[in-house]
């Protein structure tokens, strides 16, 4: 029961460097999102996708890139790190975008930049 | 502006005691609610929800109630055990919409 898959678990990165991270569900959702976490605040959302080859905005978009080439992943890319960009990255993914809707979480991303 | 909020950043309950989570929103367009719990180095994981046309709904052990003149909802954890013990996330949406998230209440469980 592997549910949604985040890769790498931990990574470093140094100012300016750039890198991707992957989010893998198996449950075929449709909907898939990407989230921060910051000590003090709640999960904010950053891109989300409705479905294969769609993506959208979400709370704090900026400095960060999405992709939906399948419909079981999403990327999440960072062209140029920041330190701002320091946090614990949180894949989810769903299965329709209405009412009852629950987020099936991955166990997160926890990225430095120095 | 947080529109989802957890203003207790921490509680302790001893084993068999209820715990009580208080969570409050300020967007009265939110008409749907839910509880995640979340371990150290793990996701969120999903534990109750509700809908604002209901102020009360249970699940064994956890109940959250919904009183939505006030803006707020609880989640009750009756007997509490160590087990329990994590982060809780209150999270609301306004059907369709983008899901909000508080900051989280950590719940330690004593035994």
């Amino acid at each position: 029961n592997a549910g949604v898959t985040q890769t790498p678990k931990f990574r470093v990165l140094k100012t300016g460097q750039s890198m991707t991270l992957l989010c893998a569900q198996d449950m075929n959702h449709e909907y898939m999102y990407w989230y921060r976490q910051d000590p003090g605040m709640g999960l904010r959302l950053i891109h989300y996708s409705v479905g294969e080859g769609t993506t959208a905005k979400g709370e704090v978009p900026d400095g960060y890139n999405v992709s939906r080439l399948k419909k079981q992943n999403f990327l999440l890319g960072l062209e140029s790190a920041a330190p701002s960009q320091t946090s614990v990255y949180f894949c989810a993914s769903s299965d329709r975008g209405g009412w009852d809707e629950k987020l099936f979480f991955g166990s997160g991303t926890q990225l430095s930049v120095l | 502006d947080q529109q989802v909020k957890q203003n207790s950043p921490s509680l302790s309950v001893q084993e068999g005691r209820i715990s009580i989570l208080n969570c409050d929103y300020t967007n009265s367009m939110f008409d749907y609610f839910l509880w995640y719990k979340k371990y150290p180095a793990e996701g969120p994981t999903f534990l109750i929800s509700i809908s604002s046309i209901k102020d009360k709904n249970e699940d064994g052990r956890f109940t959250v109630f919904l009183n939505k003149s006030a803006k707020h909802l609880s989640l009750h954890i009756v007997p509490s055990q160590p087990g329990d013990s994590a982060v809780y996330f209150c999270a609301a949406q306004n059907t369709g919409n983008q899901f909000y998230f508080g900051t989280g209440t950590s719940l330690t469980v004593i035994p």
